[in-house]
Order: C-alpha cells, then structure tokens, then sequence
C-alpha cells in the first residue's frame, strides 16, 4: 500500500514552544520522494521540502527541521520557538507509483495552533 | 518560477448549472496536470490526472461525466463541473508537473465553489 499517516489530527502550543509534527508512511518503491506542505487559511498550499529516499540527512532551514528515518518510515518535522504565523494545516505526502502513475499522496494533515 | 494560477478564486452557483475552473501555469510548460478536492478540514483528494493532448485519468469513485477535464495546452487545464449539487461545493485545486519523470508538483491556490 502507498499510505501516508499523520497521526496528530490537531495540535494546540503556546507561541516560542517547539513542536514536532508526525508522518509515517508506507510504500513499497524503492525510490520515492517525500514532502511537506503548509496550508495557511487562505487555502493555498505551500512548499516546505522534498527529500529523495537515498538522502536521510536530517535538514535544517531556520525555524523548520525534518528528521527522515528510513528504518521507522517517518519524516517528521520540527518547529523551533513557534510563531502565530505558524498556524496552518500541515500535510506530509508521498510520491508513489500508483498505477503506472506517479502520484502524490497525502496525509489527512495536522491542524498547528500557535497561542500568543 | 513553477507559478500556476487559477480562476476563478471563488465562484457560487446555482444548482444544475455547470461551472468552469481554469489551471495555468504561467512559466512553464505542463505535460501533467492534477486536480484535487478538498472537502473541509479534510485532506486533498486526487480527482484525476490530466496530460496534454490525451484524456484524463480519473480516480475510482469520481464520475468522468460529472467533472470533465480537458488539457488543452501545455499550460492550460480546466475542469467543468457539469449540472452543479450542493454537495459538489468544495475547495478544488490543481496542479503542475513540468515534465515526465520530475516528482515535483506546483500547486495553484485553489477555486472554492459554492452551489446553491
């Protein structure tokens, strides 16, 4: 199966917390790729990070960093001392071959809250 | 770079008329577009795949005669919605690959319909 879980449905902090977002995922390519989005209330989705399966190097930019696992299957992802303007619905997904197709799949996303 | 855009941002209709979303990308050239729903808080849904020149592959489950997806160009998609429900209301967004072969997906921000 190609399947993607983010296990947090809603996540609630207070603003300068960190906070760490879930994905596991399943797939049975042995090349696959791995991303994270952010959807602000507007709607519009946003590009985090791509990360290749041969590539576990944990990535760092800023405020955001994403620990890949192979041997968990997992790709989580880190806010250090969260901001409001971190509030969104985040999503991780995969690209898997499906049907001859490669297609995204996504998770069912987490719901980030930042307090003030 | 990789900018798609879509049109409308919002549209409200009336139930039975069809409506018409349109998919650009503005930059680059599109052998692939994706369209995706997303009901709320929900994650997105893959409706179909649409490549340039050739028909639309739909997902199972989403009815090929109710969403007609037509590829026109290397830069433009457009999905109708045909004889409009109010269960068809939802947030549709769709988007890009710049070629065969690449993994990345450039996202538009989204058409929320609204069927009265």
């Amino acid at each position: 199966a190609q399947k993607v879980t983010q296990a947090q449905t809603e996540i609630s902090v207070v603003e300068k917390e960190d906070v760490t977002l879930d994905c596991v995922y399943e797939t049975r390519d042995t090349t696959y790729y791995l991303f994270w989005y952010k959807q602000p209330p507007s709607g519009e989705l946003v590009f985090l990070i791509r990360r290749n399966s041969f590539d576990e190097q944990n990535e760092i930019s800023g405020r955001y960093s994403w620990n890949f696992q192979k041997s968990t299957s997992s790709f989580n992802f880190t806010i250090t001392a969260s901001q409001v303007v971190d509030s969104a619905v985040y999503f991780c997904a995969l690209s898997a071959l499906i049907q001859g197709a490669q297609k995204l799949v996504f998770g069912q996303g987490t719901r980030l809250t930042i307090n003030p | 770079g990789a900018v798609v855009s879509q049109h409308p941002s919002r549209v409200i209709c009336k139930s039975g008329t069809s409506v018409k979303i349109e998919c650009r990308s503005l930059d680059f050239q599109a052998t692939t577009m994706f369209w995706y729903r997303q009901f709320p808080k929900k994650s997105l849904m893959l409706m179909a795949t649409s490549n340039e020149g050739s028909k639309a592959t739909y997902e199972q489950g989403v009815e090929k005669d109710k969403f007609l997806i037509n590829h026109a160009s290397l830069t433009l998609s457009t999905l109708t919605v045909t004889s409009a429900h109010p269960e068809d209301s939802s947030f549709y967004i769709c988007s890009a690959k710049v070629r065969r072969g690449r993994y990345e997906q450039y996202f538009g921000p989204g058409t929320r319909l609204t069927v009265t």
